[in-house]
């Protein structure tokens, strides 16, 4: 079964300018979180979406949103690029809601980095 | 809230042995362990349960305190193959994993 891929794999923007980084889950998978990735904070929640609805949400501003797509695929947007939104973009898909029992693959990450 | 970590690195020679703590002011429901190596995606350890119940994997192995809201992995007799940064994600009342900032371990010969 193919694991979760991500594209583009690199990314390189301006400040100001928006950029969409895409998630493709397992094949099955319902469920797909976003993390953001910055040296020495660990992976920072985004949001999570399940059968093409929000489910959850971290502490990032209104910028940073996604959409998911019948077919479980995600998209993650962010607008008016700061250069502290510099990071890995990890997606990560499940069967279910991430939840108490379910775990979560993630994938290669999409590295942005704003100038 | 985000789980705590520690130590924040750690250096062994192979066939040493490590512990990794992982401390959530919250009350946890499960706790989630994962490991990225330099470049590479997180890849899924093992998942402990409420109630104490232990896991292992290879020769590595957690523990969960339900009591203190903690958790441990245990590194023992280390292989190169397990350096990398060590994440765990913790599930409490707030329905989201939340992960902690990680502890590098590296393994020399």
């Amino acid at each position: 079964k193919a694991g979760v891929t991500q594209t583009p794999r690199y990314l390189i923007k301006t400040r100001g300018q928006q950029v969409t980084l895409s998630c493709s889950p397992i094949s099955g998978h319902r469920s797909v979180s976003w993390y953001q990735q910055t040296p020495g904070q660990g992976l920072q929640f985004l949001f999570e979406y399940f059968s093409e609805t929000q489910r959850n949400k971290g502490n990032f501003p209104g910028r940073f949103s996604g959409r998911q797509f019948s077919n479980s695929r995600s998209e993650m947007n962010v607008s008016t690029l700061e250069l502290g939104d510099s990071a890995l973009y990890l997606c990560a898909s499940s069967l279910e809601l991430a939840g108490i029992t379910d775990t979560q693959y993630f994938g290669p990450g999409t590295r942005l980095t704003v100038l | 809230q985000q789980p705590v970590q520690s130590p924040q690195a750690v250096i062994l020679r192979e066939g040493e042995d490590a512990v990794i703590n992982c401390s959530s002011s919250k009350a946890l429901y499960s706790v989630h362990w994962y490991r990225q190596k330099h470049g590479e995606a997180p890849v899924f350890l093992m998942i402990l349960l409420k109630g104490g119940e232990q896991k292992g994997h290879e020769k590595i192995s957690a523990s969960f305190n339900e009591k203190k809201q903690q958790s441990s992995l245990y590194l023992t007799a280390s292989q190169l193959s397990y350096s990398g940064t060590y994440f765990c994600g913790t599930y409490t009342n707030d329905y989201k994993l939340s992960f902690g900032a990680g502890t590098t371990v590296t393994v020399r010969a």
